[in-house]
């Protein structure tokens, strides 16, 4: 069964700083997504960058990028140049590559990121 | 971009009752899928749809029914809530199989 862990429930750093935020998985798939979603205070829920297992090249979006280490089955997201609005809890989610009947996202419990002014 | 609405967004019911909670998606999106998050647990999955008339059952379904009535609306139903079914119940919309997910805004349901 697939399995994704967050170690760091919460970190806080200065703005203008960068950061970085782990995630490790587990899976039998040789072929796996890899998603980072940042839940704001008001709750809402939004996608920020994906890494495809078969890709040897980190993902980046705008000041976001990953840090993909798949002999560690590790998935860092890296903040560059944190703003005060970047603080929010940070997701890390898994899709394995399997049948229909397997997807389903897999969720980590989440790593609350403050940004002090 | 994916529009995914949900109403209502708080809700307050007592024991035993009867709730509806809709989800509307309009960006044509196949997969549907519904989702608890309470502290300490994260989201989880309860039900998820691929279609019109389709549906899949999640990781912690027990309690809940769903329809998928259109491609557009996906509706999760609770026949008898319980207090351990308050939570925070977010919708989610994907283009496809391994595409990511759009949430809605989340809907506060409070179960006395």
């Amino acid at each position: 069964a697939q399995k994704v862990t967050q170690t760091q429930t919460s970190i806080s750093v200065m703005e203008k700083t960068t950061v970085t935020m782990d995630c490790v998985y587990e899976t039998q798939d040789s072929s796996y997504f890899l998603f980072w979603y940042k839940q704001t205070a008001s709750g809402e829920i939004v996608f920020l960058i994906r890494q495809d297992s078969y890709k040897k090249e980190n993902a980046t979006v705008g000041h976001y990028s990953l840090n993909f280490q798949k002999p560690k089955s590790s998935i860092g997201l890296i903040i560059t140049a944190t703003q005060i609005e970047d603080s929010a809890v940070y997701f890390c989610a898994m899709r394995e590559g399997g049948t229909e009947g397997a997807d389903r996202l897999t969720f980590g419990k989440g790593t609350q990121l403050i940004i002090q002014p | 971009e994916a529009a995914v609405t949900q109403s209502p967004r708080n809700k307050v019911t007592v024991t035993g009752g009867n709730v509806t909670l809709s989800c509307r998606q309009t960006n044509s999106h196949n997969y549907m899928y519904w989702y608890r998050q309470d502290t300490g647990h994260g989201l989880r999955l309860i039900h998820y749809s691929y279609g019109a008339g389709n549906l899949q059952i999640g990781d912690v379904p027990d309690g809940y029914k769903a329809t998928r009535t259109t491609q557009e609306d996906f509706f999760l139903l609770l026949e008898l809530a319980s207090p351990s079914q308050t939570s925070l119940y977010f919708c989610a919309s994907s283009e496809g199989n391994y595409a990511e997910q759009f949430f809605g805004p989340g809907t506060r349901l409070t179960v006395l």
